[in-house]
């Protein structure tokens, strides 16, 4: 069994803050990394897919960093707004994807 | 393009009986991809279908079984349900490649009473 771990559990911040997440993932066996967004009564929605060491996304506000060698991505947002509240997923990709158990954020107005 | 779509949306059933969940994909995918989340965990793999054959399989018992059709729609189908089924079930399609992004259909809810 494949260990996608994310951190931390849930976070609660300030509309307007920036925050940070992170998904550790194996470092062997690597195809991609995948961060989506589930919102409450909505299907995740995929926000990134990156494959190479040192990958950099962005999506307006929201950017994520990959980190193949030792095993991590992080997920950035800046200036946080209420409708960023939402459960992040990542997912490693081998042979199937492999999802963490997410980070809950909540952004409070 | 449609979205993937799952039918039904929500369910109830008794223990013991049996149930099947249809998931139809986005037009041109042939990966169809099978998971459970259950409070507090996250999404669990049951298994991918890629052209009409199974070619993953997640840590589930045998009561949990999968086809895929020639138009890629694919059904699930849990026999024997215990009330520790009860749960969302997911299903997410793409072209098939681990580099793909997986599309998610909205999920059926099933409650085993």
């Amino acid at each position: 069994i494949l260990n996608v771990e994310q951190s931390p559990q849930s976070l609660h911040v300030q509309e307007g803050d920036s925050t940070n997440f992170t998904c550790s993932f194996p470092s062997s066996n690597f195809y991609a990394l995948h961060w989506y967004r589930w919102e409450t009564a909505k299907s995740p929605e995929a926000l990134f897919v990156m494959t190479l060491n040192g990958d950099e996304k962005k999506k307006g506000r929201i950017s994520a960093t990959l980190n193949t060698k030792e095993g991590y991505s992080y997920l950035y947002i800046k200036g946080s707004q209420p409708e960023d509240s939402a459960t992040y997923l990542c997912a490693f990709t081998g042979n199937q994807f492999y999802f963490g158990t997410g980070t809950s954020l909540t952004v409070i107005p | 393009k449609a979205g993937v779509t799952q039918t039904p949306r929500y369910l109830i059933k008794t223990r013991g009986q049996q149930v099947t969940l249809s998931c139809s994909p986005i037009s041109g995918h042939r990966s169809v991809s099978w998971y459970q989340q259950t409070p507090g965990q996250g999404l669990q793999f049951l298994f991918e279908y890629f052209s009409e054959t199974q070619r993953n399989k997640g840590n589930f018992p045998g009561r949990f079984s999968g086809r895929q059709f020639s138009n890629s729609r694919s059904e699930m189908n849990v026999s024997t349900l215990e009330l520790g089924d009860s749960a969302l079930y997911l299903c997410a399609s793409s072209s098939g490649t681990p580099q793909e992004t997986q599309y998610f259909g909205p999920g059926t809810r099933l409650l085993v009473l």
